[in-house]
């Protein structure tokens, strides 16, 4: 158990709708970060946090929002899903902006 | 952008032989680290190397960092069945504006047979 939570575990949706991804970090840490990781693409870095503010970017959609909260805990907003967003996705934390990252279980996205 | 690669993509060993997978970066890495991925699992840290040359042991697992630091290479010896997942390697960007930013490589899954 690595101490990042994430919820919900499996979610299953329809096209066109929004969904929103939670993820608690590790008490202590205050670097939270999203990750997609589909069987063709990978682990891909989507968005980082750092104390309330973003950090950094990746390839994160514009349909894709995030936001860290002043508990430190994050959410993810998937809007207009296609069944191409059908993939895992991770939330990590660490403790500085950077080092050793921490995953949660994943939530396992499926878009019908 | 940056780019880290890995191999072999796949490996499949007899338990008790020895693996390693290797990583690249197209650019010189602040520090490389390495998770595991068990099947069904998230990845999980394993460590993390600093240092132009440095190795490191876990147990049976040696990590090295390449004198440019922008290669590394994880060995196993005498591979178990508990090894069985997915290798990763990651190389953070440093500064501008994808400070923070970990770069995954495709991963080296690794199969154990008994």
């Amino acid at each position: 158990d690595s101490g990042v939570t994430q919820t919900p575990k499996h979610l299953i949706t329809a096209t066109g709708q929004r969904v929103t991804l939670r993820c608690s970090p590790r008490s202590g840490d205050l670097s939270v970060y999203w990750y997609q990781q589909s069987l063709d693409q990978g682990l891909q870095f989507l968005i980082q946090y750092y104390n309330g503010e973003e950090r950094a970017k990746g390839n994160i959609l514009e349909r894709f929002s995030a936001q860290q909260f002043p508990d430190l805990h994050s959410e993810l907003n998937l809007s207009s899903l296609e069944l191409g967003d059908s993939a895992l996705y991770f939330c990590a934390s660490s403790v500085g902006p950077t080092g050793g990252q921490f995953f949660g279980p994943g939530t396992r996205l499926t878009v019908l | 952008g940056q780019q880290v690669m890995q191999i072999p993509q796949y490996q499949h060993v007899q338990e008790g032989e020895d693996f390693t997978t290797y990583c690249n970066s197209s650019t010189t890495l602040s520090n490389i680290q390495w998770y595991k991925q068990r099947p069904g699992g998230h990845p999980v840290f394993l460590i993390q190397l600093v240092k132009s040359g440095e190795v490191k042991k876990q147990k049976r697992l040696t990590f090295q960092f390449g004198e440019a630091k922008k290669n590394s290479s994880l060995h196993i010896t005498a591979t178990q069945t508990t090894d069985v997942g997915t290798y990763f390697c990651a190389g953070p960007h440093a500064g501008g504006t994808s400070y923070g930013k970990l770069t995954f490589g495709q991963g080296t899954i690794l199969t154990v047979h008994p």
